[in-house]
């Protein structure tokens, strides 16, 4: 049950794209097509913008995007606006029922 | 809509126990998964336990597991965390979630309870 390793910060200027990395096993991220990503701006709950690895749910820009390779899922945002600046998690499916989230991914719009 | 509202939290010293529930509305609860995420004050999110929809399956991540007991009403809509022998590092915002079968995650969060170990 050790947490997925996202790296703790990533930034970009207005228009550029960045991708933050989620590194898992082959018991979560390798083993499922059950990742998800999920956006939290400070004193909020978490918004879901990604699930099963590449899907977006209704009214999520399509310039959120998922993909995985191996024990690697990415989620990549393309055109950054000033309101994507915000903290970002990963999270896996990891057998049982059980979940396993990322450290957290802090994202700086310059 | 759907609606989370976690109580039960505060300060508590350390080895107490404390029991927080989860009052859901807006969807019925005796059909989804649901579970408890914690984070501590500045720190990432971290999965803590699942219950099924019926409650016949428990899971818990080992930092909680034989201390902290997930359970569940349907009956009054409700989700409960018991937590015994707390420790400092449980200290965190703890929050109910419903677990969508359709998106294979987490798909609503409550805004949390606070619990706060310390002497």
């Amino acid at each position: 049950q050790s947490a997925l390793t996202q790296p703790r910060s990533v930034s970009g200027s207005p228009g550029q794209s960045v991708t933050i990395s989620c590194t898992g096993t082959s018991s979560d991220v390798g083993g499922y097509n059950y990742v998800s990503w999920y956006q939290q701006h400070p004193g909020k709950a978490p918004k879901f913008m990604i699930y099963d690895v590449t899907k977006r749910p209704s009214g999520v820009p399509d310039r959120f995007s998922g993909s995985k390779s191996g024990n690697t899922a990415s989620l990549t945002i393309s055109g950054l606006q000033a309101e994507d600046e915000a903290d970002y998690y990963c999270c896996s499916y990891a057998g049982r029922f059980t979940l396993v989230f990322g450290g957290g991914t802090k994202l700086t719009v310059l | 809509q759907v609606q989370l509202v976690e109580s039960g939290g505060g300060v508590v010293q350390p080895g107490r126990s404390l029991r927080l529930s989860c009052a859901a509305s807006g969807f019925t609860l005796s059909t989804y998964g649901m579970h408890w995420v914690r984070q501590a004050p500045g720190k990432g999110l971290e999965w803590v336990a699942v219950i099924s929809y019926d409650g016949g399956n428990k899971y818990y991540a080992d930092s909680v597991k034989g201390r902290f007991t997930i359970s569940r009403d349907n009956s009054k809509n409700t989700l409960f965390l018991q937590m015994n022998s707390l420790r400092a590092e449980d200290t965190a915002v703890y929050s109910c979630a419903k677990y969508s079968g359709d998106y294979h995650c987490i798909e609503y969060w409550g805004q949390g309870t606070l619990v706060t170990v310390s002497s």
